[in-house]
């Protein structure tokens, strides 16, 4: 059972427009979720999060947008940078009495062209 | 440089062998895990620890697999008689009791078995 999706499995977009990264999650016990970015041959890299009693959370070029009611949240990037070309992971997290273990979605990889 | 550490970066082994990871989380994070990564997938959970204390292991971990935390400090993930099904990447990550819910990911230890 995959609790959390990114039915997207790549992304090409232009340097310095908007990337918008989606996911979909099934679990609504789920209390954060969070974006992470990732190298080849590196650990992911915690980008941005947001707690499932918020809608935004903004951080420099960095949005994350949660509809609780769609169990739907979208990462958007703006203005996309090259250096920004890499896979995304969804994640969300349980609660802290389940260990706040992350369940990840299967990743976006995004291409920005210069 | 005070992030998640982990030793080795890459391990080759033959079908058959033992093998052992290590992981250094951040210094004053109570909280590591283990997750495992296969091609084209998002990491998924393995085990966590609470200080010394492992308190869950996913169904995926096998009972080849045995992780200990001895002193809340390092973690080490061992692997019996290991199978080719095991190769992946082996990713450490660590929390606070503040955030438990963002977690800061190791580089991984790459495991190929011949």
């Amino acid at each position: 059972d995959q609790q959390v999706k990114q039915n997207s499995p790549s992304l090409s977009v232009q340097e310095g427009r908007i990337s918008i990264l989606n996911c979909d999650y099934t679990n609504s016990m789920f209390d954060y979720f969070l974006w992470y970015k990732k190298y080849p041959a590196e650990g992911p890299t915690f980008l941005i999060s947001i707690s499932s009693i918020k809608d935004k959370n903004e951080d420099g070029r960095f949005t994350v947008f949660l509809n609780k009611s769609a169990k739907h949240l979208s990462l958007h990037i703006v203005p996309s940078q090259p250096g920004d070309s890499a896979v995304y992971f969804c994640a969300a997290s349980g609660s802290k009495a389940a260990g706040n273990k992350l369940t990840f979605g299967g990743g976006t990889r995004v291409l920005v062209k210069p | 440089d005070t992030g998640v550490s982990q030793d080795p970066r890459h391990k080759i082994t033959k079908r058959g062998q033992n093998v052992t990871f290590r992981c250094d989380p951040i210094s004053e994070h109570n909280r590591l895990y283990w997750y495992r990564q296969t091609l084209g997938q998002g990491p998924e959970f393995l085990t966590y620890f609470q200080n010394e204390a492992q308190l869950e292991k996913s169904r995926l971990l096998s009972d080849r697999f045995s992780a200990e935390r001895p002193k809340g400090s390092f973690s080490t993930l061992e692997i019996q008689r290991t199978e080719q099904g095991d190769s992946a990447m082996y990713l450490c990550a660590s929390s606070s009791e503040d955030l438990p819910h963002e977690q800061f990911f190791g580089p991984g230890t790459r495991l190929t078995v011949l």
